[in-house]
């Protein structure tokens, strides 16, 4: 089944301590990102990827690194996470490494809360 | 960012009514596209439409695009109870250049 898969879904942490999000996706996808959902702002773009070792910044960057080593597989690091990071997030991928034409695919969220 | 401005905010209806959700932006665009999202969910891709195209049809959804007023309405005919969700416009292209931006989105509910 053609699907973005992301991990974990739920996920409690402390102030400071280094996470990984995991996204993978099984469609030979080159575009990818990621996306968090805050009540009241809606979805903002953290990171992009629009091929492999090509990444580059969204909207809301600060306090958020990513790689894109191999095509299938875009993790979203928080090297010092703060409580203002709590929220939804999304990983997204689409078909074109150019100007995306084609909806994106979405995992179906992990839910982060920083304590 | 330029960002999608849906209208209503929230809308109920009851089953076998049509539902209409409005989305307005501000800059040139490269498409349009309407996504579902159930809560708490991953989005859910519904349709695309282009900045060449006035009109699309999916099913019971019909989009329309009017680039010149920068507004496009999603119409869900006939809705029935699986239809309650959330509802986002977003846009690709010009001033947000590979960055699909949304709106915050239009809270479908759907009453038997």
């Amino acid at each position: 089944e053609a699907q973005v898969t992301q991990n974990p879904r739920y996920l409690i942490t402390v102030t400071g301590k280094k996470l990984t999000v995991t996204c993978s996706q099984n469609m030979n996808h080159e575009y990818m990102s990621w996306y968090r959902q805050d009540p009241g702002l809606g979805l903002r773009q953290i990171y992009y990827s629009m091929n492999v070792e090509v990444t580059d910044k969204g909207d809301v960057p600060e306090g958020y690194k990513v790689s894109r080593k191999e095509k299938r597989n875009f993790p979203l690091i928080l090297e010092s996470p703060s409580p203002n990071q709590t929220s939804l997030y999304f990983c997204a991928s689409s078909l074109n490494s150019g100007l995306p034409n084609y909806g994106y695919t979405f995992g179906s969220g992990t839910r982060l809360t920083v304590v | 960012s330029q960002q999608g401005e849906e209208d209503p905010q929230a809308l109920s209806i009851q089953e076998g009514e049509n539902a209409t959700m409005n989305c307005s932006y501000k800059t040139s665009i490269n498409n349009l596209q309407w996504y579902r999202q159930n809560s708490g969910r991953g989005l859910v891709h519904l349709i695309l439409i282009r900045s060449n195209e006035r009109e699309k049809h999916s099913g019971r959804l019909r989009v329309t695009l009017d680039t010149s007023k920068k507004s496009s309405s999603l119409l869900i005919t006939a809705s029935r109870a699986a239809d309650t969700a959330s509802y986002f416009c977003a846009t690709l292209g010009g001033d947000s250049g590979y960055a699909l931006n949304f709106g915050k989105g239009t809270s479908l509910l759907v009453t038997p």
